[in-house]
């Protein structure tokens, strides 16, 4: 079936580090794949998306590659900081139906 | 108010009570969606009305009971939960529920739930 597997955390960084944090699938057909930041006591934002292979979705330094070949959408950020620590959750969903799958989820925590 | 809410935000309850979650959304959207949040768990998706028709039920007990009376709101009874049931339940719309074409979830910033 369908899923999505992400990199286990808590990830703790330094503020301006280099920030990765891996995701991949496994889908039927053609999925589009989502990135989500989920703030303290908040609920889950979109951070950004990508529809296609190669596409790149970006959004507040964010971004993410969709690599068909790799079945991979890593989330990656050149320079972090402290207002981005939250939990991070790669998603997608498939063109077959109504169905949004979720990752566990890897919180990041930066440092000052 | 904008966006998608959700009351109450948190909420206890003892396993023979009877108690419900209440989700609003203030943005024309047509359809909505239960989520489960589990610790160390992938948010699972629970329930998903489009149009105020029920599309699916990912095998949810029959403990949890679902209501949409109209497109803006959604509602979850709850009665004679177990302590596994504690969670932080999430509410999400979405313009419709054909998400491959929109592919935006919207979501509340849930009800965290303790069964004791």
């Amino acid at each position: 079936g369908d899923s999505v597997t992400q990199m286990e955390g808590p990830v703790t960084l330094s503020e301006e580090a280099f920030l990765t944090i891996n995701c991949t699938y496994t889908a039927t057909g053609y999925p589009s794949l989502f990135w989500y930041v989920q703030y303290p006591g908040e609920g889950l934002q979109l951070l950004l998306k990508a529809t296609k292979a190669d596409d790149k979705g970006s959004n507040k330094g964010f971004e993410a590659t969709y690599r068909k070949e790799t079945t991979s959408f890593h989330l990656e950020k050149g320079s972090v900081q402290v207002s981005d620590s939250a939990v991070y959750f790669c998603a997608l969903t498939t063109n077959t139906g109504n169905q949004f799958y979720f990752g566990t989820g890897t919180s990041l925590t930066v440092i000052p | 108010e904008t966006g998608v809410t959700q009351t109450p935000r948190h909420l206890v309850m003892g396993m023979t009570n009877k108690k419900s979650l209440k989700c609003e959304q203030h943005l024309g959207h047509n359809a909505m969606y239960w989520y489960k949040q589990s610790a160390k768990k992938p948010l699972e998706l629970m329930f998903v009305y489009n149009f105020k028709e029920q599309t699916e039920n990912n095998s949810v007990p029959s403990r949890f009971s679902p209501e949409c009376p109209n497109s803006s709101h959604l509602f979850l009874h709850l009665h004679t939960l177990q302590p596994e049931d504690s969670a932080l339940y999430l509410c999400a719309s979405s313009q419709e529920a054909a998400l491959s074409t929109v592919g935006t979830q919207y979501f509340g910033p849930g009800t965290r739930l303790t069964v004791l």
